[in-house]
């Protein structure tokens, strides 16, 4: 029931863009964007909460296609700060709530 | 003030040992929720507390056990645990439970068991 994110893992030199895909087999009602860096917490990004939302966040927005049960990251001019693993996350059944299976972006110089 | 508090940073127990968690929120949400992560893998949901009783138990094993003295305070004891249970132990807590709520998280308990 997890969301499965793509690419598993990308890297990036600093100023290149780059698009991070959260795909769910059942009907998504909101999706949650989360950042880790290695050794600390989840951060919480931006949330969507009905199909065809956008938002966003600095030079970091978000999608939420609900007919095709997809969002994506968009991640725009990015910066050495970016680096982490990314999660999507939602509740199927407004019960238990699913992160995605990441995505690990590498921020080069 | 988002801050969510986790102690101890690193645990290392044997495996007859019994030891305990603690999580403290001051933000006056009233739901908290423990998660278990393993290297390179998502965060799993174990438990949900939603005003201050227990509303989601994921099969967790039963050494493994919650606790929520009052609506700032979440605990999770230990005992008898496995060396698979090595892992990030994550806390977090948001306004109330639900699929629209934002979770803020405490940088986590790393625990080892021999």
């Amino acid at each position: 029931q997890q969301p499965v994110q793509s690419p598993q893992a990308v890297i990036l030199r600093e100023g290149e863009d780059a698009v991070i895909n959260c795909s769910s087999s059942k009907a998504l009602y909101s999706v949650h964007w989360y950042r880790q860096k290695h050794g600390e917490a989840p951060v919480f990004l931006m949330i969507l909460l009905k199909g065809g939302e956008q938002k966003g966040h600095e030079k970091i927005s978000a999608s939420f296609n609900e007919k095709k049960q997809q969002s994506s990251l968009y991640l725009t001019a990015s910066q050495l700060s970016y680096s982490g693993t990314y999660f999507c996350g939602t509740s199927y059944n407004f019960n238990k709530f699913y992160f995605g299976s990441g995505t690990k972006l590498n921020v080069k110089p | 003030d988002t801050e969510v508090t986790q102690t101890p940073k690193h645990l290392v127990m044997g495996m007859t040992n019994k030891k305990s968690l603690k999580c403290e929120q001051h933000m006056g949400h009233r739901a908290m929720y423990w998660y278990k992560q393993k290297a390179k893998k998502p965060p799993e949901l174990m438990f949900v507390y939603s005003y201050e009783k227990l509303s989601i138990n994921e099969s967790v094993p039963s050494r493994f056990s919650p606790e929520c003295p009052n609506s700032s305070l979440l605990n999770l004891h230990l005992h008898a645990l496995q060396p698979e249970d090595s892992a990030l132990y994550l806390c977090a807590s948001s306004q109330d439970y639900g699929t629209v709520n934002i979770q803020y998280f405490g940088a986590g308990t790393r625990l080892s068991v021999l």
